[in-house]
């Protein structure tokens, strides 16, 4: 079956120190995977995408077949970086999302 | 924000009464989604289109009907809302994004109440 799972429902930290947002998949196939974001009563923003092998906003992730993981990292929290990241799977050839169940992440002054 | 807005934002209604919530395109995309978001489930899909006409379940579809008459609108309707239908509710579509990789563009949701 097809899953997204996002063990910490919450993640304090303190303003410069790194940051790691965990997201484990289970799929039978090439996935590709996603990060969104949720700033306060806003919006889903596409944050990263592995197949872009990008960095956005001092945030990056890599793809690791092997342990079927996609983890968030940021090596300097800012204050702004307080949200609620979602990380999504689409199957290969599919347009549909399938979302896990979100980290809120508090970085403090 | 791909041109894509909500209405209403926020709703009160009571249970059992039917209520119809719009998505609204500008940019013709053909593919959208209705999603519900809820604390300890993040996002999940209820309806989406393919196009005019072509609509079909997700995975929480129970209590909910979707039309799309035109490309630019998508309708999600409680036929009769409950309690359990309390939530906020995003509007998606999908498009090629510079480098031609389909992606997912929400809308600013909808804050729906069912006392």
């Amino acid at each position: 079956a097809q899953r997204v799972t996002q063990p910490e429902k919450l993640l304090s930290v303190f303003k410069g120190a790194p940051v790691e947002l965990k997201c484990n998949y289970s799929y039978s196939g090439s996935p590709e995977l996603f990060w969104y974001v949720q700033y306060s009563r806003q919006r889903l923003q596409l944050l990263l995408r592995h197949i872009s092998r990008e960095s956005i906003k001092g945030f990056t992730a890599d793809l690791n077949k092997g342990e079927t993981s996609f983890h968030l990292k940021k090596p300097f929290a800012q204050e702004e970086d307080s949200a609620m990241y979602y990380c999504a799977l689409s199957g290969s050839g599919s347009d549909k999302l399938i979302f896990g169940t979100g980290t809120r992440l508090q970085v403090f002054p | 924000d791909a041109g894509i807005t909500q209405s209403p934002r926020h709703k009160v209604t009571e249970t059992g009464t039917p209520v119809t919530l719009r998505c609204h395109q500008t940019e013709n995309h053909r593919y959208m989604y209705w999603y519900r978001q809820d604390p300890g489930h993040g996002l999940r899909l209820i309806h989406y289109s393919y196009g005019v006409k072509d609509t079909d379940k997700g995975e929480v579809s129970d209590g909910y009907s979707v039309s799309r008459s035109k490309t630019e609108d998508f309708l999600l309707t409680l036929e009769s809302a409950t309690s359990s239908q309390t939530s906020v509710y995003f509007c998606a579509i999908s498009a090629k994004t510079l480098d031609l990789q389909e992606t997912q563009y929400f809308g600013p949701g909808t804050r729906l109440l069912v006392l």
